[in-house]
């Protein structure tokens, strides 16, 4: 079956530092892939997806890529500010509208 | 772009009652709309997934007579919590698919969470 696995948090860095948030996935056939993020006390929100291999997803700063041959969609930012404390999922659907999420990985930016 | 309200966003019961946490795509018609249960500081876990008219068709392990979901129309989905008991006690999310964005991208509600007494 299909699974995601995500880099375990939580992960706490500094302001304006570099952020990598590791995602493999197992699938059949070629799934979109997508990054949400949840803010304390709120639903998901997308913040941004790719739908074929090779494709950069990118929105407020971060960017994902499809890699087909590491079956990877690891995102990263650049320069992460205080905003951007929250708990980010990588998810997967392959067509059949089911999303299957990863755990999760809490992100605490201190100033 | 396409909102996804529920309602209520709280809500504490006592055990042995019923909830009903209702779901609505606000600008687009959702034939299909789904409901997630979220642990603390875990993952998303599909319930079930409700399509407009037609009885929900729901995960593993999910006890159909105790979480209750009516799609009424295309606008309109509502979990019922039946009975409900402490272990009960999460945070609910409901999500949407819009067929006319071209695509499977589902909208996520805020979520509801409830406390059961």
């Amino acid at each position: 079956g299909n699974s995601v696995t995500q880099m375990e948090g939580p992960v706490t860095l500094s302001e304006e530092a570099f952020l990598t948030i590791n995602c493999t996935y197992t699938a059949t056939g070629y799934p979109s892939l997508f990054w949400y993020v949840q803010y304390p006390g709120e639903g998901l929100q997308l913040l941004l997806k790719a739908t074929k291999a090779d494709d950069k997803g990118s929105n407020k700063g971060f960017e994902a890529t499809y890699r087909k041959e590491t079956t990877s969609f690891h995102l990263e930012k650049g320069s992460v500010q205080v905003s951007d404390s929250a708990v980010y999922f990588c998810a997967l659907s392959d067509g059949n509208e089911k999303l299957t999420f990863g755990t999760g990985t809490r992100l605490t930016i201190i100033p | 772009g396409a909102v996804v309200s529920q309602h209520p966003s709280r809500v504490i019961c006592k055990s042995g009652t019923s909830v009903k946490i209702e779901c609505r795509s606000l600008d687009f018609q959702a034939t299909t709309m789904f409901w997630y249960r979220q642990f603390p500081k875990q993952s998303l876990m599909l319930m079930a997934t409700s399509n407009e008219g037609s009885k929900a068709t729901y995960e593993q392990g999910v006890e159909k007579d105790k979480f209750l979901i009516n799609h009424a129309s295309l606008t309109l989905s509502t979990l019922t919590v039946t009975s409900a008991h402490p272990e009960d006690s999460s945070f609910y999310i409901c999500s949407a698919s819009d067929p006319t964005s071209g695509s499977y991208e589902q909208y996520f509600g805020p979520g509801t969470r409830l406390t059961v007494t």
